[in-house]
């Protein structure tokens, strides 16, 4: 079965840094993009970027440029979503999901379960 | 970057036929997909390369474009359909975005 698996809940202070995880399975890791969303509480899905685990090339949507790092470890079919200095409003749930492109061109066909993080004082 | 634009909501009476709009400049020369998704649930694709629907969603889930406008139809509604609807598409440089997205109420 393809799918991916994200890591459990957070709850986090202002100022302390995170990382979360998804772990794809079931099919070649390395040669599909990994996307990131978020969606904050009663709010729509917002775009954050997206990487390609087999060579680690990175893109940014502009609003999350500067703000996250998205990286990738092919080894362990794993990618990753990290943040240095947390605040509030990055309370939000956060998706992973591999988007197919190419000859077949599927968009984000495989979501993760969604990783809540609370960052409150 | 670039909107894509969605109705904030959409209600149909069940059995009716539900249309949700999405409007956007790069809609000419992007393909667009759609996502359902209900409460506590990760979203899951309906529609990709603006027409054409995922094994195992149902065949009344349709898409279509023209020109700066795609479509979501969903004929024959049935209760289960009520959920938020987004639309996503991508520029030449591959940036990703979502549209603000619809909830469909299901009378």
């Amino acid at each position: 079965e393809v799918q991916l698996v994200q890591s459990g809940a957070e709850v986090k202070k202002p100022g302390e840094s995170l990382k979360i995880s998804c772990k794809g399975s079931g099919y070649s890791f390395p040669n599909y993009w990994i996307g990131w969303v978020r969606q904050m509480p009663g709010k729509g899905l917002e775009w954050m970027g997206i990487i390609y685990p087999g060579d680690s090339d990175t893109r940014y949507s502009p609003s999350f440029q500067g703000q996250v790092t998205i990286s990738a470890d092919k080894s362990i079919d794993t990618a990753y979503l990290q943040w240095n200095s947390l605040k509030a409003s990055d309370t939000a749930i956060y998706y992973c999901a591999r988007v197919t492109t190419g000859a077949v061109d599927l968009g984000c066909d495989i979501w993760g379960q969604g990783t809540m993080v609370t960052v409150s004082s | 970057s670039y909107e894509l634009t969605q109705p904030p909501s959409v209600s149909v009476s069940p059995g009716q036929t539900a249309r949700i709009t999405c409007f956007g400049d790069v809609l000419p020369k992007q393909y667009a997909y759609w996502y359902q998704q209900k409460p506590g649930q990760a979203p899951v694709l309906v529609i990709y390369k603006d027409s054409e629907r995922p094994s195992g969603i149902p065949e009344r889930f349709s898409g279509s474009s023209s020109g700066t406008t795609v479509t979501l139809t969903i004929s024959g509604v049935q209760a289960e359909d009520e959920a938020d609807y987004y639309c996503q598409s991508a520029d030449s440089s591959g940036t990703w975005v979502f549209g603000g997205g619809t909830k469909l109420t299901v009378l």
